[in-house]
């Protein structure tokens, strides 16, 4: 059975980092894209970042390009995001997903920027 | 980049109704589009890739269609457990767009 599963979620206060991590059970890790999908209060589904099976590629969001960044521990069935020059409309519940067409999520870690 | 758009952008439909949604993208993106079902408080769950394929362990009332611009979900005859949100994604080309969603409620 295919797992996904994030941790890693809090309130911080703008302008401050975060590290979500995702952990992967259930299927080869490292022959797969994977990728970060969030999601603000009451609004629709916005994609984040995505990486390729060995981490040479990836991709970034225009809202997050520059402040977050994408990796991958093939070794430790992990992906990760770090989450720098946080921002009040950063505020989401973030899913890590498995494939560039998100075949399977993860339940979601919510991460509020606030002051 | 990709825009995608979704109509309609939410419907009211009866138990045993087809349900069409459409998912447009601002250039072609051939086959690479996906569909999701999100219910509220959950994670979304993938219903179709690769425009038509079924997802193991959807159900057949569940398909789609389309390629290039223009896709199509379709939901052959609506159950209460059908009633959520709907989105498309393309997956053909950086960034990676979702559609705004197609909520479906009951009539």
């Amino acid at each position: 059975e295919v797992q996904l599963v994030e941790s890693g979620g809090d309130l911080v206060q703008p302008g401050g980092s975060l590290r979500l991590s995702c952990v992967a059970s259930g299927f080869r890790f490292n022959s797969q894209w994977l990728s970060w999908v969030r999601q603000a209060p009451g609004k629709g589904l916005e994609w984040v970042a995505s990486i390729k099976q060995d981490g040479s590629g990836k991709s970034y969001g225009d809202s997050v390009k520059g402040r977050f960044t994408i990796s991958r521990d093939n070794a430790r069935n992990s992906l990760y995001l770090q989450m720098n020059s946080l921002r009040v409309e950063d505020t989401a519940v973030y899913y890590c997903a498995r494939g560039a067409g998100c075949d399977y999520w993860g339940q979601g870690i919510l991460v509020t920027v606030s002051s | 980049d990709i825009q995608m758009t979704q109509s309609p952008s939410s419907l009211s439909a009866s138990v045993g109704d087809r349900v069409t949604i459409t998912c447009r993208a601002s250039q072609g993106i051939s086959n690479y589009l996906a569909w999701f079902q999100q219910k509220p408080g959950k994670a979304p769950k993938s219903l179709i890739y690769a425009a038509s394929s079924l997802q193991s362990g959807v159900p057949s009332k569940f398909s789609g269609s389309g390629s290039g611009t223009d896709f199509t979900l379709t939901i052959s005859s609506l159950q209460p457990e059908d009633f959520a949100t709907y989105y498309c994604q393309q997956y053909y080309s950086y960034p990676f767009a979702f559609g705004p969603g197609t909520k479906v409620d009951i009539k």
